[in-house]
């Protein structure tokens, strides 16, 4: 059980693009929603949480117009980059909680985002 | 920066070596994660561990958790390659986890 999907698992493209990631709690509802970012041969930098029906909170230094969170269903939270330029490209991880307190995260496998 | 600090960096093993990956820092944690991660996949959880002092064992890993609730160690006995990965600690506060800065193991056979 607790299994959390995350789509596309990888993607290249153009400089200036925007690029949508997908994050789908299976089995389960999923109340909270965390996004990270993680560079080559770093470890997990939180972005932003996100609460079903609410506007994510971003971690200092994110900026929230260009990484758009939407978490409109229990089940689903999208990750949009706009005009995404190679400074982007990072591997974009979900994980989803089904409570709102002090509940373990369910991580997806990651997106890799290649800005060319 | 990060809250959790992890030591060493990288580690080079042969098979059959023990091991121990340190997770430090100065804040305390309700709880503390740690977590296995493969090259283009997702952390895996492998133990969480909740009280200061306790101590969990799972197969050849031992894990402790700091008595102040500040740090944790993951003790390996005779690695094997396929224990080769990116390990994480993660300190629980609230809702959140705050992932540590992860040890590279290398287990060479």
């Amino acid at each position: 059980g607790a299994v959390v999907s995350q789509h596309p698992s990888w993607v290249i493209c153009k400089s200036g693009t925007s690029v949508k990631i997908e994050c789908r709690s299976l089995d389960f509802q999923a109340t909270t929603m965390f996004w990270y970012r993680q560079f080559p041969k770093q470890s997990l930098m939180l972005m932003a949480t996100s609460n079903e029906g609410s506007k994510a909170t971003y971690e200092q230094g994110v900026e929230k117009d260009k990484f758009l969170i939407n978490h409109a269903s229990l089940t689903l939270s999208t990750l949009t980059v706009t005009s995404a330029h190679p400074e982007d490209s990072s591997f974009y991880i979900c994980s989803a909680t089904p409570f709102r307190v002090n509940q373990p995260q369910h991580f997806g496998d990651g997106t890799r985002l290649s800005i060319l | 920066t990060q809250l959790l600090e992890q030591s060493p960096q990288f580690l080079s093993i042969q098979e059959g070596e023990n091991l121990t990956v340190y997770c430090n820092s100065s804040s305390v944690f309700s709880s503390l994660q740690w977590y296995r991660q493969e090259p283009g996949e997702g952390p895996v959880l492998l133990v969480t561990v909740v009280t200061g002092g306790e101590v969990k064992k799972l197969k050849r890993l031992t894990f402790q958790f700091g008595d102040a609730r500040k740090d944790s160690s993951l003790h390996i006995t005779a690695a094997q390659p396929g224990d080769t990965g990116l390990y994480l600690c993660a300190g629980a506060r609230a809702n959140n986890l705050f992932f540590g800065t992860g040890t590279r193991l290398t287990v060479i056979p």
